[in-house]
């Protein structure tokens, strides 16, 4: 079984839609988080969620919210969608939020904004 | 500003080589310190981790790192590398002791492999 999931793993659509990103972890952690990677691999995180509460949100724009219905779920929603926010989107998931629990990633979502 | 630098972009080696990979840091303190490998098409995978006591770490699939202060490196090998290990290799550093899981990742080396 996966252990982090998403859906989709691609997603091509045109500027100014708004999409969806789900994902899923199955290993009863506490804390999910997404990162975006972008053309030259880069990667850097996004949003944090531990018990449904965010904490942490580095300098992303408003266009982007993360959505936790439960503890196994944090899904990323993105509103008005840009060139720039063509890049690959992953999921992780860690037992407690802490710098020292190890993080498990997703397969990762590519995002094609034309 | 915390940062992680790995010099090397591209590294290309035979099979059967020993490699190693370069990953430096910038931090006020020893931090949190992290490689994982993100084989294509795959999310990223936890290799090691340092976070205090021996200074040689060992992974998983016969890899291992060494941290050194007085280099701030931490730099990642193996003595004989496979096929299989072609990938993306990423440092990343993160707070010691911090309560937020905020890692700080390199721009990766991308490693071939030759047969």
């Amino acid at each position: 079984d996966t252990a982090v999931s998403q859906t989709p793993k691609y997603l091509v659509t045109q500027m100014g839609n708004d999409k969806s990103i789900k994902c899923e972890q199955n290993l009863g952690h506490d804390t999910m988080y997404w990162y975006k990677q972008d053309s030259k691999k880069f990667l850097k995180i996004m949003f944090s969620y531990n018990n449904k509460e965010l904490i942490i949100n580095e300098t992303v724009p408003n266009r982007f919210s993360p959505k936790s219905p439960d503890k196994a779920h944090l899904n990323l929603h993105i509103n008005s969608l840009e060139l720039g926010d063509s890049a690959v989107y992953f999921c992780a998931s860690s037992q407690g939020g802490g710098s020292a629990d190890t993080q498990y990633f997703g397969p990762g979502t590519r995002l094609t904004v034309l | 500003a915390q940062s992680v630098t790995q010099p090397d972009i591209h590294i290309t080696v035979s099979e059967g080589a020993s490699l190693e990979l370069r990953c430096n840091y910038s931090y006020g303190a020893t931090p949190y310190l992290f490689w994982y490998v993100q084989s294509p098409g795959q999310g990223l995978q936890l290799l090691l981790k340092y976070f205090s006591g021996d200074t040689l770490v060992q992974g998983i699939k016969g890899f291992e790192a060494e941290f050194k202060r007085s280099q701030s490196s931490f730099n990642l090998r193996k003595p004989s590398v496979h096929w299989s290990d072609a990938a993306e290799y990423f440092c990343a550093v993160g707070e010691p002791g911090g309560s937020q899981g905020n890692l700080i990742f390199g721009k990766g080396t991308k490693l071939s492999v030759k047969p």
